[in-house]
């Protein structure tokens, strides 16, 4: 069974650039979230779909950042206009529950804003 | 703000000896307390899930307790092995709060 997967692996960018990430969860997941991960700390999550309701995303910061999942199935994260503090590793995770239940995550994207 | 913390920040030890870090968390309104090892260069992976006070949980080596009225877990590694270093996460959920992670504990073992 294939993997969460997440594309690209690493993307080096100009601030005030546009970027965008792809994730394809694990097949029959509902459940999909969006994590950064800063140096040195935890990931932190930006958002949760439930299918494609986005039913956690207070910490999304909705200036720059959007994400959308049309179909249910894969999921865009995306940052317009980026700026240097978004340099980050960028993960995607997967659950078969609702909720927070255990999550399969995916290699992340490195995202490098210069 | 919800405060997970997560001790020692890294570790080093020889392989064969076992070892144990800790996950602080709010012991109001608790719901579940995930721990996941990420290899370098890998993807973070899911070690335990666990929900209920007193829980005790195993997997090969690696076993974990859950305390939720005193807000910690414990993270046990018995006969540390080159191939256990990791960063090893915890992640608390709160029944009115999205899931916060740790920072981390950092376990390198020296052969």
């Amino acid at each position: 069974e294939a993997g969460v997967v997440q594309s690209p692996r690493y993307k080096i960018i100009e601030k005030k650039q546009p970027v965008a990430f792809w994730c394809n969860p694990i097949s029959g997941h509902n459940t999909l979230y969006w994590y950064r991960q800063n140096l040195g700390q935890g990931p932190e999550l930006l958002i949760r779909y439930e299918n494609e309701e986005a039913v956690d995303d207070s910490q999304l910061p909705k200036d720059r950042f959007s994400a959308e999942r049309l179909k249910g199935v894969d999921s865009t994260l995306k940052i317009q206009p980026a700026e240097l503090g978004d340099s980050a590793v960028y993960l995607c995770a997967s659950s078969g529950l609702a909720g927070y239940s255990e999550q399969f995550f995916g290699p992340g994207t490195r995202l490098t804003v210069l | 703000i919800l405060n997970v913390e997560q001790s020692p920040q890294s570790l080093h030890v020889q392989e064969g000896d076992s070892t144990n870090f800790t996950c602080s968390f709010p012991s109001s309104n608790f719901y579940a307390l995930h721990w996941y090892r990420w290899e370098t260069a890998k993807s973070p992976e899911a070690l335990f899930v666990m929900t209920l006070n007193g829980d005790e949980k195993k997997k090969g080596r690696i076993s974990a307790t859950l305390n939720t009225k005193e807000g910690y877990s414990y993270l046990y590694i018995k006969g540390s092995q080159p191939e256990d270093s990791a960063t090893y996460l915890c992640a608390y959920v709160g029944g009115n709060t999205p899931l916060v992670f740790g920072k981390g504990t950092r376990l390198s073992v020296i052969a």
